[in-house]
């Protein structure tokens, strides 16, 4: 089974700082990665998928980048509803295994 | 408007059985991929099963493969996940998503308590 590592865990950050959210796969996906992002007691929302492309409807300040082993996701200037959990999924191969997630909070 | 919508979670003994249903609508289920996601309680996002659009092509997670089965009904828009054998540590929040290299619509989750 493919892993996915997801770093850090958590971290603090305030409205308009610049975030950026790493993912490494224990071996090459190519560009089969999706990226969530859930708040509490909410399903996950779609960002990004195919690494890169941005989901409909997702503001512009989420990008994300890699392919292979490692990605990274950005967020440009962080707003108030951007704090939550986020997720990478690899679609490489079944499993279609998840990170642990990266808690984004407030500082 | 697409919606999917869980049902049939609750709480049950160690060993025994559920069945989870997920009624789709507002786009054409038969075209599509279906995934069963759980979350444990604070924890992460863990893959479960995954149903082709057809049904003729069923991946499972190594911890429910032998006491889950995934299938649908394409007349009825609706996805299923039969549990079989429940353990404590099956407890956690159902969610079935539509798509599987980008689950774009998710359902609202059912929870599933394994307890005796």
């Amino acid at each position: 089974d493919i892993q996915m590592t997801q770093s850090p865990s958590s971290v603090s950050a305030s409205v308009g700082d610049r975030v950026t959210i790493t993912c490494r796969a224990s071996q090459g996906i190519s560009s089969w990665l999706a990226w969530y992002q859930q708040k509490p007691g909410k399903a996950p929302k779609l960002l990004i998928y195919a690494a890169s492309s941005l989901q409909s409807g997702v503001p512009s300040r989420f990008s994300s980048s890699g392919s292979g082993t490692d990605f990274t996701l950005t967020i440009s200037s962080l707003q108030p509803e951007d704090f939550a959990t986020y997720y990478c999924q690899q679609a490489n191969s079944f499993p279609y295994t998840f990170g642990q997630g990266t808690k984004l909070e407030i500082k | 408007e697409v919606q999917l919508v869980e049902s049939g979670g609750g709480l049950v003994q160690p060993g025994g059985s559920l069945r989870l249903s997920c009624a789709a609508s507002g786009f054409t289920f038969s075209s599509y991929e279906m995934n069963w996601v759980r979350q444990a309680p604070g924890k992460g996002l863990e893959w479960v099963s995954y149903i082709s659009s057809s049904g003729s092509t069923i991946y499972y997670a190594d911890s429910v493969k032998g006491r889950f089965t995934i299938s649908r009904d394409n007349a009825k828009n609706s996805l299923y996940l039969q549990m079989n054998s429940l353990r404590a540590e099956d407890t956690a929040v159902y969610y079935c998503a539509r798509d599987a290299l980008r689950s774009d619509y998710w359902g609202q989750g059912t929870l599933v308590t394994v307890s005796s």
